[in-house]
This record gives structure tokens, sequence and C-alpha cells, in this order.
């Protein structure tokens, strides 16, 4: 069965410092990888997201960027974080098929505070 | 542009009472559309989908949800609320026309009274 992993679960950081979150799926070749943000009472804001190695398309103009290194590893960067960064972080995975969208199946989320 | 609207930022209901959640979709063909349930600190877990066909559909945990195209509707419903059923659900529409993304609602936090 496939499972994906986040980490770190948590993290507090300075303003200013670097940023580097995880994402990796287990079970399955080829996924559609994503990045959300999901900020205090809010929704999920969909940051990035990558159909192959390399390949990167971001949703939002941000202070982040995202880059996937490997076929299952999604990498969620910040070279010098802000106070708005602050957020829980979502990464999920999906089947890649030929038409249509497919059921998204998330990871359990880093929480990161920035101070 | 498509959107997804879930009107209700919180709902209160009393343990074993019944429950529905709406969602309001904007797209101008049948999107496929999704229930996902987030309990705190965690990540998201699907309910249910609907992608064609009986638009009555089942989900885990004793959720249903029904489609109606002619109200742009895909509510979420469940007749008997339990305690641990406290959490925020999201809906999601999946436009036709792209294999990569999910429009996410701004979600509805439930609370069950004892």
């Amino acid at each position: 069965s496939q499972t994906i992993h986040q980490w770190p679960a948590t993290l507090v950081q300075p303003v200013g410092s670097p940023l580097s979150l995880e994402c990796t799926v287990e079970g399955t070749s080829n996924p559609n990888l994503y990045w959300y943000r999901q900020a205090a009472g809010r929704g999920l804001q969909l940051l990035f997201y990558s159909v192959g190695i390399g390949q990167i398309s971001s949703e939002v103009p941000q202070n982040l960027s995202a880059s996937r290194p490997q076929d299952r590893q999604f990498i969620l960067s910040s070279k010098k974080l802000l106070l708005s960064d602050s957020g829980f972080y979502l990464c999920a995975w999906s089947v890649r098929l030929g038409r249509g969208p497919n059921e998204q199946f998330f990871g359990p989320g880093t929480r990161l505070t920035v101070l | 542009a498509q959107s997804v609207t879930q009107p209700d930022i919180h709902i209160t209901v009393s343990e074993g009472a019944s429950l529905e959640l709406r969602c309001n979709y904007s797209y101008g063909a049948t999107p496929y559309l999704f229930w996902y349930v987030q309990s705190p600190g965690q990540g998201l877990q699907l309910l249910l989908k609907y992608f064609s066909g009986d638009t009555l559909v089942q989900g885990i945990k004793g959720f249903e949800a029904e489609f109606k195209r002619s109200q742009s509707s895909f509510n979420l419903r469940k007749p008997s609320v339990h305690w641990s059923d406290a959490a925020e659900y999201f809906c999601a529409v999946g436009p036709m026309d792209s294999s990569y993304k999910l429009i996410f609602g701004s979600g509805t936090r439930l609370l069950v009274r004892p």
C-alpha cells in the first residue's frame, strides 16, 4: 500500500532563517506531488505541484521554492523565512492517469512557526 | 473561474442528530467532486468522491453526498453524528480540463455537543 511521510512534524524557526521540509511517498511510481499551506483558520492554498522529476509549477508567487530531486521526493524550501510563512504545510500525491483529476492523498503535515 | 463555496464556517450539532454540510461549485461542466475531513493537527482524509453515475455517493464513516447538477451542489450528509465526527470538512472540485489540481473550499468546522 501507499504511504506518504512528512518531516519534521513541527518546526519553530526564527525570521530570516532557511527552511527545508521534506515529503516522500512509498508504494507508487510517477506520482503527481503537491505542496499546500493552511494558515490558521483558513482553507488550503496550493503552493506548488510537480508532474515529474525536476518539473515544478508554482501557483502563488512567494518566498518559497520547491524541488523534486527524485521521483517520490518533494522538498519545500526557503532561503529566508518571513513571519507570514507560518502555517501548516501539507504534502499530497495523486496517481497520474490519462485524463481528469484524481483524488489526492495527504501526508500528516508539518506545523511551522516563524518567530 | 472555477470555485468552491462552503457557506457555513462553523456548524454545531448534538450527538445523534443528523448533519448536512453544504458545498456549491462554479464550473461550466460536470466536475469531479470530493469531500475530505481533517482532524485537528492532522492531514486530510478522503471521505467520498463523485466522478459520474449515481448521484448519491456513499463514503466512509457513514457519510454520503448527493450531486445535484441543477443546483451546482454536492452536500455532505450523515444521519446520526458521533462525537468523533468533530473535525473540519473540505469540499473540493477537480476541473475536467486539468489532470493535476483540485480546488478546495474554505472548510466547515463541525462541533458536536454531547
